[in-house]
């Protein structure tokens, strides 16, 4: 079990650029979460998978967010024309089919849009 | 999702129990609490989550009111590692998703 890893951890663009970040589940995972993360708050919920389905999006998610579990495995979410309030710690967690109450985070990627 | 009321922050010496508590008294019958705890430049972590009767695992025991209208989070020896966010959330794990609504939390503070 190596836990749920993304990348990168660090990113750093410029107001209207384009940015993706990946999340790997630990294996065997089937549902997937994003998170979204501001300085001295709670994780905010974004989106949600079972397996390769896309179950539940917050109102949080905008139009120019989009999240893809392809397969089932690993997760890509993709921010398009960023702006300075994307600016937080995006976080991915995911859970087993049998133990629905415990979620396991990654280290999470740190967006700055400047 | 029924909402949580929790300090801003506590304080507690290294090697004493901590008691976190947890207010929910808008909490519905299928609503389990769960606790979870975020560690400095860290994702949170499962700490621990019960539905009626009180939990102990490895980490820490959780004490529920017999109303359901509150709940303790208790760490029996709080070490300098325990130093963290601790977020007590209100979930219905029977709907879809399962996705936690994470308050502010309380920062724990862990004096040696």
């Amino acid at each position: 079990d190596t836990g749920v890893s993304q990348d990168p951890r660090h990113k750093i663009t410029k107001r209207g650029q384009n940015v993706t970040f990946r999340c790997d589940p630990i294996s065997e995972h089937n549902r997937l979460y994003w998170y979204r993360q501001t300085l001295g708050q709670g994780p905010e919920f974004l989106t949600y998978f079972q397996n390769e389905a896309q179950l539940e999006k917050s109102r949080l998610l905008s139009d120019r967010f989009s999240a893809e579990r392809p397969k089932g495995s690993f997760s890509t979410l993709e921010i398009q024309r960023t702006e300075q309030g994307d600016s937080a710690m995006y976080l991915c967690a995911s859970s087993p089919r049998d133990r629905v109450h415990e979620q396991y985070f990654g280290p999470g990627t740190r967006l700055t849009v400047t | 999702d029924a909402k949580t009321t929790q300090p801003n922050s506590m304080e507690s010496n290294e090697e004493e129990p901590v008691h976190l508590p947890c207010n929910h008294s808008t909490i519905s019958g299928t609503d389990y609490i769960h606790w979870y705890r975020q560690l400095p430049s860290q994702g949170p972590e499962y700490v621990i989550h019960g539905l009626t009767s009180n939990v102990n695992n490895r980490m820490a025991s959780l004490a529920i009111a017999e109303d359901r209208k509150s709940s303790t989070l208790i760490l029996h020896r709080a070490t300098l590692r325990d130093a963290a966010v601790y977020y007590c959330i209100l979930r219905d794990v029977r709907l879809t998703g399962n996705q936690f609504y994470f308050g502010t939390g309380t920062s724990l503070t862990v004096i040696p």
